[in-house]
């Protein structure tokens, strides 16, 4: 099972908007909603953000948004703020009962 | 509140065997799979794999047959990852993730601080 598809690295100022994809295959993202999405900033525990493609758990900030078309998911940051420079990884269920990660995306706040 | 705490960490010899240990405290143990994942240094997340901790029955992603064993004991409330013939290339942090199902569902959501494992001679 090859690794979800992210870009290396995206960056924003403060305030702005991005975007980070999330590129799969039928096999995965594209054939379940279980997309997911985490942020580890270094030397720490991954946290969850969002989970079933755009759900966000009690207590995650409405700034973290999800959505998914086709084989790719995309997670937005909206008002970037300094503390979300971290690095960011979705993970899909697959075809094959099993997990795969994203290969992780390094979000700089110029 | 959910906790996951891992064992410290780990500086082994290559061949070794090492047992890292998550315990769980906060939920219904046997009603959440643990997920186990490997992070290697300045790389990325890797899934290892799940464990029903109430049937029992682990699954293992294709790079973590063999050698890498799931286990727990629900009387302690804790998940242990067994890694049996240690190579190099197993350096590592490893971290123990509750699902958010009794099976391996694909999301978790409360995560172990991580247990880092050395392999030098």
């Amino acid at each position: 099972q090859s690794a979800l598809t992210q870009p290396a690295s995206v960056s924003g100022s403060p305030g702005q908007s991005i975007t980070i994809s999330c590129t799969g295959t039928s096999s995965d993202v594209g054939r379940y909603n279980y997309v997911s999405w985490y942020q580890q900033h270094p030397g720490k525990a991954p946290k969850l953000l969002i989970y079933d493609v755009s759900n966000r758990p009690s207590g995650v900030s409405n700034r973290f948004s999800g959505s998914k078309s086709g084989n790719t998911a995309s997670l937005t940051i909206s008002g970037l703020q300094a503390e979300d420079e971290a690095d960011y990884y979705c993970s899909s269920y697959t075809s094959s009962n099993t997990l795969v990660f994203g290969t992780g995306t390094k979000v700089t706040v110029l | 509140q959910v906790q996951l705490v891992q064992s410290g960490s780990e500086l082994k010899k290559p061949g070794a065997s090492v047992k890292i240990s998550c315990k769980a405290s906060g939920y219904s143990f046997t009603n959440y799979a643990m997920t186990w994942v490997r992070q290697a240094p300045g790389q990325g997340l890797e899934w290892m794999g799940w464990v029903n901790t109430n049937a029992g029955n682990p699954t293992y992603a294709p790079d973590f047959t063999g050698r890498f064993v799931f286990s727990f004991d629900t009387s302690v409330r804790t998940a242990y990852l067994h890694i049996n013939s240690l190579q190099a290339e197993d350096g590592a942090v490893y971290y123990c993730a509750r699902d958010i199902a009794r099976y391996g569902s694909g999301t978790v959501d409360y995560w172990g601080q991580g247990t880092l494992v050395t392999v030098a001679s």
